[in-house]
């Protein structure tokens, strides 16, 4: 069965670096999305990407995010310089329609970042 | 203002019972919600999409209520296997995000 990629699984960083996470979306899919997961608390949309642009971002996803699909198979996130409170675990997604139109949204297995 | 909320929880309950989550939406525009199950740590993963009054799978239905805004997800004959945090999600007007409620944790023990 297909299924979204990430790497790595966990990445420890200082604060102040920058970090990019790596996620290879299910083959055919068109959308793209990050989402964040802060220990113990929901699950937040960060972006969406559709057609090489972002087609939605949230109110987290600021100046010191970026996403790229820098090839035909990965999906990155950005991140310039990394705050405490960035740490979280950070899952892509990936559907190949609009969610809501019978299109599932797949997540990948997430990667746990910890900022120092 | 909340989205989507759910169930506070936890739950605890013994195998073989009968439990029920529910889960207010404030975005009347809505056409299609979804439960997910999400394990300690891991992602979340699909259990049910709810598209028009309601959704019957196995042991899970899922019914929803437009007139009072709620979604409800009920698990017949628990399972150990059926614990972990059921989350009730809402795509966005625009369809390009999840948004997603807190969540409700199962506890099923024997």
């Amino acid at each position: 069965e297909p299924e979204v990629t990430q790497t790595p699984s966990h990445q420890v960083t200082q604060m102040g670096q920058e970090v990019i996470l790596r996620c290879v979306p299910i083959s055919n899919h068109l959308y793209f999305y990050w989402y964040r997961q802060i220990l113990g608390q929901k699950v937040e949309f960060l972006v969406s990407f559709y057609n090489n642009e972002i087609s939605e971002k949230s109110e987290i996803f600021d100046d010191q995010f970026s996403v790229e699909r820098p090839d035909g198979s990965n999906f990155t996130l950005k991140i310039r310089s990394t705050k405490l409170e960035d740490s979280a675990m950070y899952f892509c997604a990936s559907s190949s329609g609009l969610a809501g139109w019978y299109n599932e949204q797949f997540f990948g297995p997430g990667t746990r970042l910890t900022v120092l | 203002r909340k989205e989507v909320e759910q169930d506070p929880g936890p739950f605890n309950v013994p195998e073989g019972a009968t439990v029920a989550f529910n889960c207010t939406y404030s975005n009347s525009a809505s056409q299609s919600f979804f439960w997910y199950r999400q394990d300690c740590r891991k992602e979340p993963k699909l259990l049910m999409s709810v598209y028009s009054s309601g959704n019957e799978d196995g042991r899970f239905t899922a019914q929803l209520n437009r007139a009072s805004q709620y979604i409800s997800l009920l698990i017949r004959d628990s399972k150990l296997s059926d614990s972990a945090t059921y989350l009730c999600v809402s795509p966005n007007q625009a369809g390009t995000a999840l948004i997603f409620g807190k969540g409700t944790t199962l506890s099923v023990s024997s």
